[in-house]
């Protein structure tokens, strides 16, 4: 059974603090996507991966950061905390390049920033 | 600029008649469209997708309409049952590029 997991479904930070959001996938997949979802604008992209230690930037990258050391983890970076990154953010991963391939979510994290 | 819209945020339809979610899109370039559905504390799961050289997709109760000409795809639960409460994202993209998600519909299913 495919299984992403995020390291936190709930989390809460104050203001200026660093945040690390951590993905795993048991999967084997060559591509990770970072993605924040919010109420009225739906998913949207901020960071993705296609291979260890590359990384792109997606629709939304300002204020974050991402690493990707190794295959089966992605992991999501807020340098500095802001009330205006308090959102879900969902972690997938994908077999294959490009948006056709399946992409499989993690449950989700929920970040409040104070 | 949302070039992927769902205009309707909910939708309620009774069990057993149909669903009919719709999604509008702004990018005649793209190819190639999908539609996720999320359950309350799950992420998206993938449920259906459609390429541009076709109109129409069927799996189940499941089917999507795509009109290249009005840029609009519209995906048909049939019947609908309480467990397709959820919200459902339409998604699009051209190429070999990132998917561009929709706002989301949530489907309500009244028993």
């Amino acid at each position: 059974d495919v299984k992403v997991t995020q390291s936190s479904r709930y989390l809460v930070k104050r203001t200026g603090e660093k945040v690390f959001l951590e993905c795993v996938q048991d999967m084997d997949h060559e591509n990770m996507f970072w993605y924040r979802q919010d109420p009225g604008l739906g998913l949207r992209l901020i960071y993705f991966s296609y291979d260890v230690k590359m990384k792109e930037k997606g629709d939304i990258p300002e204020g974050y950061s991402v690493s990707r050391e190794k295959k089966e983890r992605f992991s999501l970076i807020l340098e500095s905390a802001s009330t205006n990154q308090t959102s879900m953010y969902l972690c997938a991963s994908s077999k294959l390049a490009g948006g056709r391939e399946e992409q499989f979510f993690g449950p989700g994290t929920r970040l409040t920033v104070l | 600029d949302q070039q992927v819209k769902q205009n309707s945020p909910s939708l309620s339809v009774q069990e057993g008649r149909i669903s009919i979610l719709n999604c509008d899109y702004t990018n005649s370039m793209f190819d190639y469209f999908l539609w996720y559905k999320k359950y309350p504390a799950e992420g998206p799961t993938f449920l259906i997708s459609i390429s541009s050289i076709k109109d129409k997709n069927e799996d189940g109760r499941f089917t999507v309409f795509l009109n290249k000409s009005a840029k609009h795809l519209s995906l048909h639960i049939v019947p609908s049952q309480p467990g397709d409460s959820a919200v459902y994202f339409c998604a699009a993209l051209f190429g070999n590029e990132k998917l561009t998600f929709g706002t989301g519909t949530r489907l309500t299913i009244i028993p």
